[in-house]
């Protein structure tokens, strides 16, 4: 069964500096990888997603996610954060579309981003 | 450009009233999801559909049943509400392309059972 980890449940940074969020996942074929931000009261909002190829994929918002297989990591970075970054983060992984398949994904538990002014 | 509504948005229910929450969407997508949050536990796959009268169990599937008697909607019924069930609600679709494989969520339902 396929299973994501997100190892910090709160992060605090100040704004402007760097923002790494962890992810790990547990997957026996390719993984397709994805991570969500979720501000208050609100639905969750694509951020980035990996398919195959280019292991360091670009999001909105200036975010980027780099996957590691030898590590089984998809971690999530931004340069320089700002206030309106603070919001929950989730990392997600899928199984390869089949027809007929409903694309399940695994969620894992969330990351908690306080940004400091 | 609505994508996906659900609605109510807000509900307190006593244990053991019935309810339905209602998720719409007007994207076209095949697919379609409930799903349960609650703290430190991320999101859990309730109940999900591939098509037109179909439906199938996710995770955490009792004290929960769903229809999906028309494309675009997409029920989840709580029969006798427990305590256990007061979380948030999300509904979500997606579409039968591999491009477009990410879900778009709706704005949620909150739930407490009292």
């Amino acid at each position: 069964a396929q299973s994501v980890t997100q190892p910090d449940i709160h992060i605090t940074v100040s704004e402007g500096a760097s923002l790494e969020l962890r992810c790990n996942y547990s997957y026996g074929a390719t993984p397709y990888l994805f991570w969500y931000v979720q501000s208050p009261g609100q639905g969750l909002q694509l951020l980035l997603k990996y398919f195959s190829g280019d292991t360091l994929v670009q999001g909105i918002k200036g975010f980027e996610a780099e996957f590691k297989r030898s590590q089984s990591s998809f971690n999530l970075r931004k340069p320089s954060v700002h206030w309106s970054d603070a919001a929950e983060y989730f990392c997600a992984v899928g199984q390869l579309p089949s027809s007929g398949s409903a694309r399940q994904l695994t969620f894992g538990s969330g990351t908690q981003l306080t940004v400091l002014p | 450009n609505a994508g996906v509504t659900q609605t109510p948005k807000f509900r307190v229910l006593k244990t053991g009233q019935s309810m339905t929450l209602l998720c719409a969407q007007d994207m076209n997508h095949e697919y379609m999801y409930w799903y349960r949050q609650d703290p430190g536990m991320g999101l859990r796959l309730i109940h999900y559909s591939v098509g037109e009268g179909t439906t199938a169990k996710g995770e955490v599937p009792d004290g929960y049943n769903v229809s999906r008697l028309k494309k675009q909607n997409f029920l989840l019924g709580l029969e006798s509400a427990a305590p256990s069930q007061t979380s948030v609600y999300f509904c979500a679709s997606s579409s039968i392309g591999t491009g477009n494989y990410g879900y778009t969520f709706g704005s949620g339902t909150r739930l407490t059972v009292v």
